[in-house]
């Protein structure tokens, strides 16, 4: 039973304009959430993260969205440059006893 | 130089063999993670350690052992090999259980 769910395996999208990563979670309890990015032959590197108290964080091109609510984050790259094509990995975490539970990823593509 | 490093980074063994792969960190971090990743998958945990001599079974623990006899290794054996752990393995380190992990590069393991 996926408790982080990346529901779209790929998204291809054209240099300069936005990506959109999406990432659901089933557990309530979770209170913090990541958002890892990995290149073929590499381990994921940290990207950014949120806490639950918060409904955005901003990083450069780099912006998490969080509706709790919804029980949703979204990952948003503007602009989107050829060298963000990567999988990127949706994580969470409950409370500062829990381990980070990954989503399957997504592949995204930015065409020049 | 400072950093998380596993070994090999290609493996190809037989079904039934003993296969050891290794895993050092430089930073002193009290948590090591071992996590493997298929196709369809993500990233699913293994093992981890919160400190030497701890160790607790993740998502997908079965055939695997680990031990942590030194705060800056943590070595994940797979007992007797077998065709459906064919995977990449990835190791990483955290000062904290749900702080941002530090990941190695990856260690491809191909059992035939």
């Amino acid at each position: 039973d996926q408790q982080v769910k990346q529901n779209s395996p790929s998204l291809s999208v054209q240099e300069g304009r936005i990506s959109i990563l999406n990432c659901d979670y089933t557990n309530s309890m979770f209170d913090y959430f990541l958002w890892y990015k990995k290149y073929p032959a590499e381990g994921p590197t940290f990207l950014i993260s949120i806490s639950s108290i918060k409904d955005k964080n901003e990083d450069g091109r780099f912006t998490v969205f969080l509706n709790k609510s919804a029980k949703h984050l979204s990952l948003h790259i503007v602009p989107s440059q050829p060298g963000d094509s990567a999988v990127y990995f949706c994580a969470a975490s409950k409370g500062s006893q829990g381990n980070l539970i990954f989503g399957k990823g997504t592949k995204l593509s930015v065409k020049p | 130089d400072a950093g998380i490093t596993q070994s090999p980074r290609y493996k190809i063994t037989e079904t039934g063999r003993q296969v050891t792969l290794m895993c050092h960190q430089t930073w002193s971090h009290s948590y090591m993670f071992w996590y493997r990743q298929d196709l369809g998958h993500g990233l699913r945990l293994i093992y981890y350690s919160a400190a030497a001599d701890i160790t607790d079974k993740g998502e997908v623990p079965d055939g695997y052992v680990v031990s942590r006899s030194k705060t800056e290794n943590f070595p994940l054996t797979l007992e007797s090999a077998t065709r459906s752990q064919t995977s990449v393995y990835f190791c990483a380190s955290s000062e904290g259980q749900s702080y941002g992990y530090t990941f190695g590069s990856g260690t491809r393991l191909t059992v035939v």
